[in-house]
C-alpha cells in the first residue's frame, strides 16, 4: 500500500527559529509532493509543490526533495506565531489520474 | 477566481438517517475530488472524477457511499445510511487534471453522526 509518512509532533519551536518538517514515502512511481498548511477548523491550503530532486525557495519557506531516499522536508524560516497550524505532505502517485496521497500531518507550533 | 464552494458547512444527523454534501468546483477544472478527513489524520481519497466520468472510486464504501457529477460541473455525495464512523469533515477539491498541477480544496462539510 502506498503510504506517505510524516514525523506526527506536535513540533514546538520559538518565534523566528527555522520549523523542519520532514516526510517520506513509500511509492517509488510518486512524482510531485505538495506540502499544505491546514489551521484548525479550516480547509488544507497549497503551501507549495516541488517535482525536481533538490531544494525550491518561495518567501521563508523551501522544499527539499530526495527521490534517492524517498524524502521530502519543508523548512519554514524565521518562523511566526501565524505559522501555527498542521503541514500536510502529499505524494502525487503519477499515472494518468494524478491521486494524492496525504501523510496524517504535523502540528507545528511557533512561540512568542 | 472563485474558489471551490461546498455545502452545508456543518451538518449533524443520527445514525441510519441520510445526508448529502454538494460542491461546485473552480471554473475550468475537469477534475473533481471527495475525500474524508477524520480529526487528526490527513485526507483520504473517496472519488475522483475526470469531467463526469469516475477515475478512482477503490476507497469508497460502496454500500453506503454515492457520488455523481452530472454534467461534468457540480457534484454531490450521499451517505445512505450514516454510521457513526462517518463522523469527519467531507472535503471537495479540483484541478485542472494536468501533470503536477495542485487541487485546490473548499471548505468542508463538518458531519457529526449522534
Amino acid at each position: 500500500q502506498k503510504e506517505v509518512e510524516q514525523n506526527s509532533g506536535p513540533l514546538s519551536v520559538p518565534e523566528g527559529a527555522i520549523a523542519s518538517l520532514n516526510c517520506t514515502y513509500s511509492d517509488r512511481g510518486s512524482q510531485s509532493f505538495f506540502w499544505y498548511r491546514q489551521y484548525s477548523g479550516k480547509s488544507p491550503e497549497l503551501i507549495m509543490f516541488i517535482y525536481s530532486n533538490g531544494d525550491k525557495e518561495d518567501g521563508r519557506f523551501t522544499a527539499q526533495l530526495n527521490k534517492a531516499s524517498q524524502y521530502v522536508s519543508l523548512l519554514i524560516r524565521d518562523s511566526q506565531p501565524s505559522d501555527s497550524a498542521t503541514y500536510l505532505c502529499a505524494g502525487n502517485s503519477g499515472g494518468s489520474n494524478y491521486k494524492l496521497t496525504f501523510g496524517k500531518g504535523t502540528l507545528l507550533t511557533v512561540n512568542p | 477566481e472563485a474558489g471551490v464552494a461546498q455545502s452545508p458547512r456543518y451538518k449533524i444527523i443520527e445514525k441510519r438517517q441520510s445526508v448529502a454534501f454538494w460542491c461546485n468546483p473552480i471554473s475550468g477544472h475537469a477534475t473533481l475530488y471527495w475525500y474524508q478527513q477524520i480529526l487528526g489524520q490527513g485526507p483520504k481519497l473517496l472519488i475522483q472524477f475526470q469531467n463526469n466520468g469516475v477515475v478512482d472510486d477503490s476507497q469508497l464504501p460502496k454500500d453506503r457511499f454515492s457520488a455523481e457529477r452530472l454534467k461534468g460541473v457540480d457534484s454531490t455525495l450521499k451517505i445512505q445510511p450514516a454510521k457513526l464512523e462517518d463522523s469527519a469533515v467531507y472535503l471537495c477539491a479540483s484541478s485542472s487534471g494536468t501533470p503536477n498541477q495542485p487541487q485546490h480544496f473548499g471548505d468542508g462539510t463538518r458531519l457529526s453522526i449522534l
